[in-house]
């Protein structure tokens, strides 16, 4: 079964400061990974994900990942953060199979500093 | 609007009781799921469905049972409910498992 660990339960950074969270996941087949970011008293909505094909992948807001196999991670990143993107973040994987599951991590709350 | 639907937004259950959370999508989906979010746990799944009429235990699944009698309604039952169930659950529908997940706004259920 595959699981989700993000190593930051939270996060601060100054304002137009880089940021990176970090996701690692475990699964014994190949897997779809995702981020997913949540606005305060809000759903969640998909920032990126990734496939197959290139390992970078690019998504809304100025974030990117990068799929790395041999570490089993799928890190964010962002080269300059602004206030609004205070908010949870949630790195989420699901295995190539024909269960659907959709397994999150316990989230990263980046908190952006003016 | 197109998308996915929860109700009740909110409730307040007295242990014990039986309780239904309704979720409804109108994108026909494959595949739904039933969350439970709680502080520093993150969103851990109870229960998910490929497609109708197939249903899947997820992470925490005692207490809760779910059906899926059609493609569109997941409703998620607590045949008992008690106070560790009091958390904000989120329901979420995609096409299948390389695709977007789509979450409702979520229902904040106190068992008191």
């Amino acid at each position: 079964a595959q699981s989700v660990t993000q190593l930051d339960s939270q996060v601060p950074v100054f304002e137009e400061a880089p940021v990176e969270l970090r996701c690692n996941y475990s699964s014994s087949v190949s897997v779809y990974l995702f981020w997913y970011v949540q606005y305060p008293n809000q759903g969640l909505q998909l920032l990126l994900k990734y496939l197959s094909g290139s390992t970078l992948v690019k998504g809304i807001n100025g974030f990117e990942a990068e799929f790395n196999k041999s570490q089993t991670s799928f890190h964010l990143r962002k080269p300059s953060v602004h206030i609004s993107d205070t908010a949870e973040y949630f790195c989420a994987v699901s295995e190539k199979d024909n269960t659907d599951k959709l397994i999150f991590g316990t989230g990263t709350r980046l908190q952006v500093f003016p | 609007i197109a998308g996915i639907t929860q109700a009740p937004t909110s409730q307040i259950l007295a242990a014990g009781r039986r309780m239904t959370l309704r979720c409804t999508q109108d994108m026909r989906h494959n595949a739904m799921y039933w969350y439970r979010q709680d502080l520093g746990l993150g969103l851990r799944l109870i229960h998910y469905s490929n497609t109708a009429g197939t249903t899947g235990k997820g992470e925490v699944p005692d207490g809760y049972s779910v059906s899926r009698a059609n493609t569109d309604d997941f409703p998620l039952t607590l045949a008992s409910a008690v106070p560790s169930q009091t958390s904000v659950y989120f329901c979420a529908s995609r096409n299948r498992g390389n695709t977007e997940a789509f979450f409702g706004q979520g229902t904040r259920l106190t068992v008191v």
